[in-house]
């Protein structure tokens, strides 16, 4: 059972480049999200997805874009990296929504940006 | 804006010393709270939803409580393995974004 998986693990970048964070879900969950970790604060929902074609932006969009073209994948792309964007992070997926089925969490991906 | 605040935010014990962790939470209206564990290193991990003032919840050692302002986590006799940050979570009516509002987490040591 492969949950939701993230890649990478671990990504350095320089201020101004771009890079897509992975994203891929094996449950056909219909719902997927991406939060942020920061030290000292609790997790921070960037964008979200109901479905296949359906995204909307979370508490935090800004500097960040997804899609959603299969159920299965979610990326996040940051068009132009700075070093507020340095954070832990975190993909979820639930069967059709937060409130009545759990969130299935990635292990994360840790972002640098120098 | 819905808010989250938990307490402590680190609680050393005893294997085997009971105590609560707090989450007390500000909504416009509850829909949700939510419990999850996350080991270092790792993703949160689904323990328990609470709809209503009143409901309680339990899995093995842990038990989770809520009223109309908070929800506490109790842990009995707790083993070395319990040693973990606590996540607590609300999804409130007023529209807006469907996902959580997450507190900054209590982090439990177990010492054996």
């Amino acid at each position: 059972n492969a949950g939701v998986t993230q890649t990478p693990k671990f990504q350095v970048l320089k201020t101004g480049q771009s890079m897509t964070l992975q994203c891929a879900q094996d449950m056909n969950h219909e719902y997927m999200s991406w939060y942020r970790q920061d030290p000292g604060m609790g997790l921070r929902l960037i964008h979200y997805s109901v479905g296949a074609g359906i995204t909307d932006q979370g508490e935090v969009p800004n500097g960040y874009n997804v899609s959603r073209s299969t159920t299965e994948d979610f990326p996040l792309r940051l068009l132009s990296a700075a070093p507020s964007q340095t954070s832990v992070y975190f993909c979820a997926s639930s069967s059709t929504g937060v409130l009545h089925s759990p969130l299935h969490f990635g292990n994360g991906t840790r972002l640098t940006v120098t | 804006e819905d808010q989250v605040t938990q307490s402590p935010e680190a609680l050393r014990l005893q294997e085997g010393e009971s105590s609560s962790l707090n989450c007390s939470y500000t909504v416009s209206g509850l829909r949700g709270l939510f419990w999850y564990r996350q080991d270092p290193g790792k993703g949160p991990e689904f323990l328990f939803t609470l709809y209503s003032a009143g409901e309680e919840k339990e899995k093995e050692r842990l038990k989770a409580t809520l009223t109309k302002k908070e929800s506490f986590l109790h842990i009995t006799a707790p083993k070395p393995e319990d040693s973990a940050t606590y996540l607590c979570a609300v999804q409130g009516t007023g529209g807006g974004a469907d996902g959580l509002t997450f507190g900054k987490g209590t982090h439990l040591i177990i010492q054996p």
